[in-house]
């Protein structure tokens, strides 16, 4: 059973267009993350969030924002997407008062602005 | 919190000990040291994590110095499967907000 699963693993869109991306954890954690990874291969945190609060990175633009139906999904919508929104972008869960639990996260979603 | 300094890449024979270092010269107290690795094209992926003593688990050992300003992950016997960007990371336990992935070191399995 895979743990953290996004669709789509692959998205190509045009400049302008609003797309969202999916993530599910079968986990039963309560803090989900979107990570960013760009093409220097840097990852970085975009957002956190448990059903107390939502942590975003200052840096992230507010055409990102993180929709959380359910404690188990945290879906990203991007609007207007823009060339350099191009990247790997990464789902990841985890417990925070789980003795020897870490973050895992899901195998990406690669999307390509043209 | 603290950052890490990773080599950017290491050459490991098949079969052979890979011992990956890291420095985290101002890692205070409540920190851990935690280590990942991401193999291409897939999600980074969870390998050890320590406070101040050693670890080991099924997938490889952890080794702290005692005043902790440094780390060594070891794969006892690295297989091709290896070759992947590993992570070193100083963070709080449970407050994953505060990860920081630095540019991490590239090893390369070779036969």
């Amino acid at each position: 059973d895979t743990a953290v699963s996004q669709t789509p693993k692959y998205l190509v869109t045009q400049m302008g267009n609003d797309k969202s991306i999916k993530c599910e954890q079968n986990l039963g954690h309560d803090t989900m993350y979107w990570y960013k990874q760009d093409s220097k291969k840097f990852l970085k945190i975009m957002f956190s969030y448990n059903n107390k609060e939502l942590i975003i990175n200052e840096t992230v633009p507010n055409r990102f924002s993180p929709k959380s139906p359910d404690k188990a999904h945290l879906n990203l919508h991007i609007n207007s997407l823009e060339l350099g929104d191009s990247a790997v972008y990464f789902c990841a869960s985890s417990q925070e008062d789980r003795v020897g639990n870490t973050i895992y996260f899901g195998e990406g979603s690669w999307l390509t602005v043209v | 919190d603290a950052k890490t300094t990773q080599p950017t890449s290491m050459d490991c024979a098949e079969g052979r000990a890979a011992n990956l270092p890291c420095n985290h010269s101002t890692i205070s107290g409540n920190e851990y040291v935690y280590w990942y690795r991401q193999i291409h094209s897939q999600g980074p992926q969870y390998i050890i994590h320590g406070l101040k003593n050693n670890e080991t688990n099924e997938m490889a050992s952890l080794i702290i110095t005692e005043d902790r300003k440094s780390s060594t992950l070891i794969l006892p016997h690295a297989t091709l499967r290896d070759t992947a960007v590993y992570y070193c990371i100083a963070g709080p336990k449970y407050n994953f907000n505060k990860f920081y992935f630095g540019s991490g070191t590239k090893l390369n399995v070779k036969p």
